[in-house]
């Protein structure tokens, strides 16, 4: 069973950072490809960014309001995902989910199995 | 950016209805989209790929179809446990983008 475990969020002040982790299992995580998906809270959803599998290249992509200050790695030994968040703004207070992407013809992404999700708030 | 735009916002139905929701696209997608289901306080699920594949383990009466621009998401005959919030999603390009949402409510 594919499970993924997100941990990390909590209260932080604008311009602070956080580091959120996704434990994954049940799945071989080293040939997944990896994104973060978040949803402020009432409202809907928002692809973070990406990570592909090192033998894939490794290459991230971000989505626009996040690109330049988050950061996606990953540790493949520890079967987990990060999510380093810098910089953080009001706006960036959301639940983070870590997904496993279903991937088609190594190009088209969508989101197969989700984490429970971990809380973000930004606030002073 | 490819923008999302579902309808209705929102439905009202009782168990056993047939349920449409509708996702249109602001450029082509070919077949790139998909469906997902949220309850509250959960994560979303997938539900469909590529316009009409059935996620493994999602009952039949989920169905989608279309293409290009306009798709839908049908549910045959609503249960109890499909009150939830569907979105959709399109994979043709970067940024991935979501539909706002269609809550699916008990009337």
């Amino acid at each position: 069973e594919v499970r993924l475990v997100e941990s990390g969020g909590g209260l932080v002040k604008p311009g602070g950072s956080l580091r959120l982790s996704c434990a994954a299992s049940g799945f071989t995580f080293s040939n997944a490809w990896m994104s973060w998906v978040r949803q402020a809270p009432g409202k809907g959803l928002e692809w973070v960014g990406r990570i592909k599998s090192k033998t894939d290249g490794g290459t991230t992509d971000y989505a626009a309001p996040v690109k330049g200050r988050f950061t996606i790695s990953r540790d493949d030994s520890k079967n987990t995902l990060y999510l380093q968040m810098n910089s953080l703004k009001t706006e960036d207070t959301a639940v983070y989910y870590c997904t496993t992407d279903h991937v088609v013809y190594a190009v088209i992404e969508y989101f197969q199995h989700w984490g429970q999700g971990t809380l973000v708030t930004v606030s002073s | 950016d490819i923008q999302m735009t579902q309808s209705p916002s929102s439905v009202s139905a009782s168990v056993g209805d047939r349920v449409t929701i509708t996702c249109r696209a602001s450029q082509g997608i070919s077949s790139w989209l998909a469906w997902y289901q949220q309850k509250p306080g959960k994560a979303p699920k997938l539900l469909i790929y590529t316009a009409s594949n059935l996620q493994s383990g999602v009952p039949s009466r989920f169905s989608g179809s279309g293409s290009g621009t306009d798709f839908t998401l049908t549910i045959s005959s609503l249960q109890p446990e499909d009150f939830a919030t569907y979105y959709c999603q399109q994979a043709n390009s970067f940024p991935l983008t979501f539909g706002g949402g269609t809550k699916v409510e008990i009337k």
